[in-house]
């Protein structure tokens, strides 16, 4: 059974560059990958979406691959206030909407 | 603030109770959510309303109803309840039911059945 898979957790310091990997092998093909954010206590917030190639905002890039069986969520200069646990969210084949399991982003001082 | 809203915030009920969640969108959006978040485990979809009309029930046990009267409006009817359906309650709106359209969530309802 084909699932969307990201590592549990990850650490990282202030100022560093993070970057965080989700497998979708099953993802259909119309369909596109958003990653959010979520905070203690608060509903996931989105960050970032993207079908093909690489897509820009003012708080992070997304690199798609050409296969499109993974993606990579990169933050740049990584603050203490980044410390959350982000998911990927990806339409796969069946018409079906699956999350991550989510990575604990921690970022020490 | 995201513009959904969900009511209550905590909500401890026994195992034989009757109770309801309830979310409110007002963003304009179509189609709305239903997720649960348990410790230790991913989000899960419950239940999607696109236009007013469930399109999604994933599996979820008849015990949770939900219901979409207009499509600024979710509830989710809970009844007769097990200890492990314990959890946050996280509702969501969006444009449509897409995955290229950002969801929007409120701030969850935190259930604990006893």
């Amino acid at each position: 059974l084909a699932k969307t898979t990201q590592p549990i957790s990850m650490d990282s310091y202030e100022g560093q560059e993070v970057n965080i990997t989700c497998s979708h092998n099953n993802i259909a093909t119309n369909d596109y990958i958003t990653w959010y954010q979520q905070f203690p206590s608060q509903g996931p917030r989105f960050i970032i979406q993207g079908y093909k190639t690489k897509v820009t905002n003012e708080v992070a890039s997304l690199f798609i691959p050409a296969d499109r069986k993974s993606s990579t969520l990169s933050l740049p200069r990584v603050s203490l206030s980044d410390t959350a646990v982000y998911y990927c969210l990806v339409g796969e084949v069946g018409n079906k909407l699956v999350f991550g399991a989510g990575t604990i982003l921690r970022v020490k001082s | 603030e995201t513009g959904v809203t969900q009511t209550p915030r905590h909500l401890v009920m026994g195992m034989t109770n009757k109770k309801s969640l309830k979310c409110e969108q007002h963003l304009g959006h179509n189609a709305m959510y239903w997720y649960k978040q348990s410790a230790k485990k991913p989000l899960e979809l419950m239940f999607v309303y696109n236009f007013k009309e469930q399109t999604e029930n994933n599996s979820v046990p008849s015990r949770f109803s939900p219901e979409c009267p207009n499509s600024s409006h979710l509830f989710l009817h809970l009844h007769t309840l097990q200890p492990e359906d314990s959890a946050l309650y996280l509702c969501a709106s969006s444009q449509a039911r897409a995955s290229r359209n950002e969801q929007y969530f409120g701030p969850g309802t935190r259930l604990t059945v006893t």
